[in-house]
């Protein structure tokens, strides 16, 4: 069965800093990966999405994730971070197996908290 | 173009109570999912259908059902309802089944119940 990690429940960052949100999965084969974001009270919206080739991956709003197969992970960087950026970010897995269909398995989410 | 809309927004119910919560996806999607997302449980799948078919269900119990027309709307049912099913249910929809694309969710509905 796939999984995946989102270590830290809440990350604070200043405005104009760099902001990293950490994702480790676990999958048999190879992953299809996505990040959302959800803003209070709105459903989740797409950032980005990693299926195959270049390992860093660039996607809306100015982020972009780097999958690193050795260590398992996807994590969402953002090179300065905006306090619009404040939300919730989801790292989603999904097994490539037809009989799994568009299934994710979502990490327990992550609260970016930018400050001014 | 249309997003996915998901009706009511927000709804109140007592224990024992059913529900139904309404999807339309993004015209020209056929797989419609859903999603239970709570504060302790995080995001957890329920269901998919296209093309009128559940194709994949979660480890949920036979309380909740759902069905999806020929025009791709889906609804979802919970009966008797618990405590426990006070949640953010989330409907999603992409283009066809098993395929690299993303999935598009809708703004959700609130469930509380009493």
């Amino acid at each position: 069965a796939q999984s995946v990690a989102q270590p830290e429940d809440q990350v604070n960052v200043a405005e104009g800093n760099p902001l990293t949100v950490k994702c480790t999965y676990s999958v048999s084969g190879n992953p299809y990966l996505f990040w959302y974001v959800q803003y209070p009270n709105r459903g989740l919206q797409f950032l980005l999405k990693y299926i195959t080739g270049d390992n860093l991956v660039k996607g809306s709003y100015g982020f972009e994730a780097e999958f690193n197969k050795s260590q398992t992970s996807f994590h969402l960087k953002k090179p300065s971070a905006l306090v619009s950026d404040s939300a919730l970010y989801f790292c989603a897995v999904r097994d490539m197996s037809k009989a799994a269909g568009n299934k994710l398995t979502f990490g327990g989410g992550t609260r970016v908290l930018v400050k001014p | 173009k249309a997003g996915v809309t998901q009706t009511p927004r927000y709804l109140i119910k007592t224990r024992g109570q059913q529900v139904t919560l309404s999807c339309s996806p993004i015209s020209g999607h056929r797989s419609v999912s859903w999603y239970q997302q709570t504060p302790g449980q995080g995001l957890q799948f329920l269901f998919e259908y296209f093309s009128e078919t559940q194709r994949n269900k979660g480890n949920f119990p036979g309380r909740f059902s759902g069905r999806q027309f020929s025009n791709s709307r889906s609804e979802m049912n919970v009966s008797t309802l618990e405590l426990g099913d006070s949640a953010l249910y989330l409907c999603a929809s992409s283009q066809t089944i098993s395929n690299t694309g993303e999935l598009f969710f809708g703004e959700g509905s609130r469930l509380t119940v009493l």
